[in-house]
């Protein structure tokens, strides 16, 4: 199964600024996804990172607070924007290939003050 | 929208010992996956199961794809302290996105 790199792995941020979290993966995957895990809490999903275009949201997350980038099969961005207290969450980029099941990353631990 | 139900929310065991733990959904799925989960790390696949009544092996874990298709269960054997982590249940209908339980915390006692 794919091999992914999640940068960083962790960060304390400052209310009010932004983070973007990187995910770049060792192969070629047909789909890249995002989500969130709070604290003591489950894995939901934020989003799904589409190459070459707009980021496909669920319900919740909205695309100026997520911002998302994929411009190749191998890597995408995240941005928490606008951080809150309340976006102190573990962070986890997860891919899947034709056939294949979710692969995460280890996370990013972000906690902001 | 569609959840998962896992049972129990927490275990407390004795090394050696067998554990069984359960995901129920109010709807059919068509794969069910069963993750691991230690601290500061992402989740860890286990096993996957694609067929109702499905029955799968990895090592001292089993895992069923219930025959109603809106159960799994997820059983180890012999447990050991190394089995200690959060394990979440997720499930997938056609192709949509993945839902996972809320998960079930294992603790293993020496």
């Amino acid at each position: 199964s794919a091999v992914i790199s999640q940068k960083p792995s962790r960060d304390i941020c400052q209310r009010g600024t932004s983070l973007t979290i990187q995910c770049q993966v060792d192969s070629q995957v047909t789909m890249m996804f995002w989500y969130r895990q709070q604290p003591g809490q489950s894995l939901t999903l934020i989003a799904t990172a589409n190459q070459g275009s707009e980021a496909t949201y669920e319900s919740g997350f909205v695309i100026d607070k997520f911002p998302i980038s994929r411009p190749n099969l191998t890597f995408s961005t995240l941005t928490v924007s606008n951080m809150s207290p309340e976006d102190s969450s573990i962070y986890l980029c997860s891919v899947s290939g034709q056939g294949q099941n979710l692969t995460f990353g280890s996370g990013t631990r972000l906690t902001v003050v | 929208g569609q959840q998962l139900n896992q049972s129990p929310q927490s275990m407390f065991i004795q090394e050696g010992e067998d554990v069984s733990m359960n995901c129920t959904s109010s709807s059919i799925f068509n794969t069910w996956l069963w993750y691991k989960q230690e601290p500061g790390e992402g989740p860890v696949l286990l096993i996957a199961l694609y067929k109702a009544g499905e029955l799968t092996s990895n090592g001292r874990l089993t895992a069923q794809f219930g025959i109603t298709r809106k159960d799994s269960f997820l059983n180890i054997s012999a447990s050991i302290p190394s089995d200690v982590g959060i394990y979440f249940c997720a499930g997938d209908n056609y192709g949509q996105n993945f839902v996972f339980g809320p998960g079930t915390r294992l603790s293993v006692l020496p």
